[in-house]
């Protein structure tokens, strides 16, 4: 079944303790994506990734890093978690840039920092 | 600030009621894309526009990209509870790049 898959789904953890949100798809898609879901702002771009070893900032990158060292693999780090990064977290990808392809978005992680 | 607002935030309406979503970007969108999520859900493709003044149809939905290109809407003809969910327009902003913008969202509940 073609799916993008995130873990882990539910987090819990206290400021500065670092972490990372996996992100796994099996389409084989050149672009994967990170987007937060806030009330009211909808989802922000957090960084994306046109294909391998290529990433780029999205709108609000300040706070996470990401890797793309294998296509089907895009890791969403935080070095050091803040309470302003309480949140719900979609992976997304497409098999080329959201402009010519739709995007399928994972499950979603939802992180509560302390 | 926040590049594409939709109004209203929120919409309460009767089931069989039509409904409405307006999307306004600050600068012209390359393109559109239509997303329903709902509760608890990921945001699922609707639908993308591309061209100005572009109307497509999807049975009951309807979606229509503005002239110049800095406006969009969705339109439920007599909504059911299967049309529950929050929608969001998406695009790439003509002036940013590669950087891919979602709107604030629509959250629509239908009363039965």
């Amino acid at each position: 079944e073609a799916q993008v898959t995130q873990n882990p789904r539910y987090l819990i953890t206290v400021t500065g303790k670092k972490l990372t949100v996996t992100c796994s798809q099996n389409m084989n898609h050149e672009y994967m994506s990170w987007y937060r879901q806030d009330p009211g702002l909808g989802l922000r771009q957090i960084y994306y990734s046109m294909n391998v070893e290529v990433t780029d900032k999205g709108d609000v990158p300040e706070g996470y890093k990401v890797s793309r060292k294998e296509k089907r693999n895009f890791p969403l780090i935080l070095e050091s978690p803040s309470p302003n990064q309480t949140s719900l977290y979609f992976c997304a990808s497409s098999d080329r840039d959201p402009f010519q392809e739709t995007q399928y978005f994972g499950p979603g992680t939802r992180l509560l920092v302390l | 600030g926040q590049q594409v607002m939709q109004i209203p935030q929120y919409q309460h309406v009767q089931e069989g009621e039509d409904f409405t979503t307006y999307c306004n970007s600050s600068t012209t969108l390359s393109n559109i894309q239509w997303y329903k999520q709902r509760p608890g859900g990921h945001p699922v493709f609707l639908i993308q526009l591309v061209k100005s003044g572009e109307v497509k149809k999807q049975k009951r939905l309807t979606f229509q990209f503005g002239e110049a290109k800095k406006n969009s809407s969705l339109h439920i003809t007599a909504t059911q509870t299967t049309d529950v969910g929050t929608y969001f327009c998406a695009g790439y902003l003509s002036d940013t790049g590669n950087q891919f913008y979602f709107g604030t969202g629509t959250s629509l509940t239908v009363i039965p």
